[in-house]
């Protein structure tokens, strides 16, 4: 069975860092981009960021909104992916999934939440 | 970013009924390799969301055939034949061809 569990979620002040973790199980992690997928209260998705392959050097990718505040990595040896996140702003607060968003099947999560506010 | 429109944001649908939603985006999402990278996304409330549809018409495994994608370029739409309970929620379409992949605002399907 798939799982992707997504955790590290919590109440933090404006300018605070909190890092979210998910473990995964079910599926060749290592063969598949991981993507950090947000979704404010009542709002739509945004991408906020992707790890690619160990093939590809670990490659990162952010959304604009979030560049040079969020670091996306991977353990592979863990199947597992992180997300941290420094310099937090009231407006990344959110339901966070990990994801595989253009994989095959259900590859999401079902996120760890974040509220950012003092 | 590439900018998504989806229309219309709300959908009340009688069911058994059909249904259609709208996508547009603001460049081309066709790709050499001749694919076309425009997915629909399904989101029950409560739950994570899942792929319908990927490259514009295919059908996710166990997803009933009732649903359909269609279009080209930078038009899309998808269909839903006969509206059944378990299809309320919220449906996005996605384009995967530009970093970042952006989502369009969702569309709200409620049974009237």
């Amino acid at each position: 069975e798939v799982q992707l569990v997504e955790s590290g979620g919590a109440l933090v002040q404006p300018g605070g860092s909190l890092r979210l973790s998910c473990a995964t199980s079910g599926f060749s992690f290592s063969d598949h981009w991981m993507d950090w997928v947000r979704q404010a209260p009542g709002k739509g998705l945004e991408l906020v960021g992707r790890v690619k392959l160990k093939t590809q050097n670990y490659i990162t990718e952010y959304a604009a909104s979030v560049k040079g505040r969020f670091t996306i990595s991977r353990d592979d040896s863990k199947n597992s992916v992180y997300l941290q996140m420094n310099n937090l702003k009231p407006d990344d607060s959110a339901l966070y999934y990990c994801a595989d968003v253009r994989a095959h099947g259900n590859l999401w999560g079902r996120g760890t939440l974040v509220t950012v506010s003092s | 970013d590439v900018v998504m429109t989806q229309s219309p944001l709300s959908l009340p649908v009688t069911l058994g009924q059909p249904a259609s939603i709208s996508c547009r985006s603001d460049q081309s999402l066709g790709h050499s390799d001749g694919n076309t990278y425009l997915n629909w996304f399904h989101q029950r409330p409560g739950q994570s969301p899942r792929r319908l549809i990927y490259q514009v018409s295919n059908r996710e495994s166990g997803v009933p055939d009732r649903f359909s994608g269609s279009g080209s370029g930078s038009d899309f739409t998808l269909k839903i034949s006969r509206v059944e309970a378990e299809d309320v929620g919220v449906y996005y379409c996605m384009q995967g061809l530009y970093w970042p992949d952006t989502f369009g605002q969702g569309t709200k399907l409620e049974i009237k």
